[in-house]
């Protein structure tokens, strides 16, 4: 099954203890992305990658990492969180190559990671 | 720079009435429109889209969206609700004239549908 993976679901931390949350998909995607979902926001793009070794920031990068070593995961990675990171964090991927027979410009979401920094 | 507006944080509807959900947008080059639902405790799921073409789209459960240019609106509609059409939408679009495949969403807007 076509899928877009995310572990831990829930998290709860404390302030400054480093935490990954891992991201995998099956779809031989190229692009892959992390977003933030907050009340009244939307979802706001954190960081993105458009192949293995390229990544950038997106619209809320500030303390986040990123690392994207293999096409199928895209770790995201908090040095040391904060309240103000406690969110709903989305993983999607897609495969937006203009000509490409499987290409899609449609985005396909993780099950999603609710974080809880206290 | 690319936005999207969903002015309504809720809309409630009977169930078997007509359901319309309001998006506008904003983006410099051509506009590649989505419609995101959300159940509770789940992932966002695709719904439809808008590249090119027919102004009016279906997509699944239902739903269709027609592509309004001189309105920049792309309003997501279900002729006739269910109650299990109550989640959260979200629209997004995307500058198709730009590389990369960067998402904006607007805030989203609850649907609750009542027997």
């Amino acid at each position: 099954e076509a899928q877009v993976t995310q572990n831990p679901r829930y998290l709860i931390t404390v302030t400054g203890k480093k935490l990954t949350v891992t991201c995998s998909q099956n779809m031989n995607h190229e692009y892959m992305s992390w977003y933030r979902q907050d009340p009244g926001l939307g979802l706001r793009q954190i960081y993105y990658s458009m192949n293995v070794e390229v990544t950038d920031k997106g619209d809320v990068p500030e303390g986040y990492k990123v690392s994207r070593k293999e096409k199928r995961n895209f770790p995201l990675i908090l040095e040391s969180p904060s309240p103000n990171q406690t969110s709903l964090y989305f993983c999607a991927s897609s495969d937006p190559t203009p000509g490409l027979a499987s290409s899609t410009d449609t985005q396909y979401f993780g099950p999603g990671t609710r974080l809880t920094v206290l | 720079a690319q936005s999207v507006a969903q002015p309504e944080d809720q809309v409630n509807v009977a169930e078997g009435n007509p359901l319309t959900v309001k998006c506008t947008y904003s983006v410099s080059g051509n506009p590649y429109l989505f419609w995101y639902v959300q159940y509770p405790n789940r992932g966002l799921q695709f719904l439809l889209k808008y590249i090119t073409g027919d102004n009016l789209v279906k997509g699944s459960y239902g739903f269709e969206a027609e592509f309004n240019k001189s309105q920049t609106s792309f309003h997501l509609k279900k002729p006739s609700a269910l109650v299990s059409d109550s989640a959260l939408y979200f629209c997004a679009v995307r500058d198709g004239a730009a590389a990369g495949n960067k998402l904006t969403f607007g805030g989203g807007t609850r649907v609750l549908v009542k027997p």
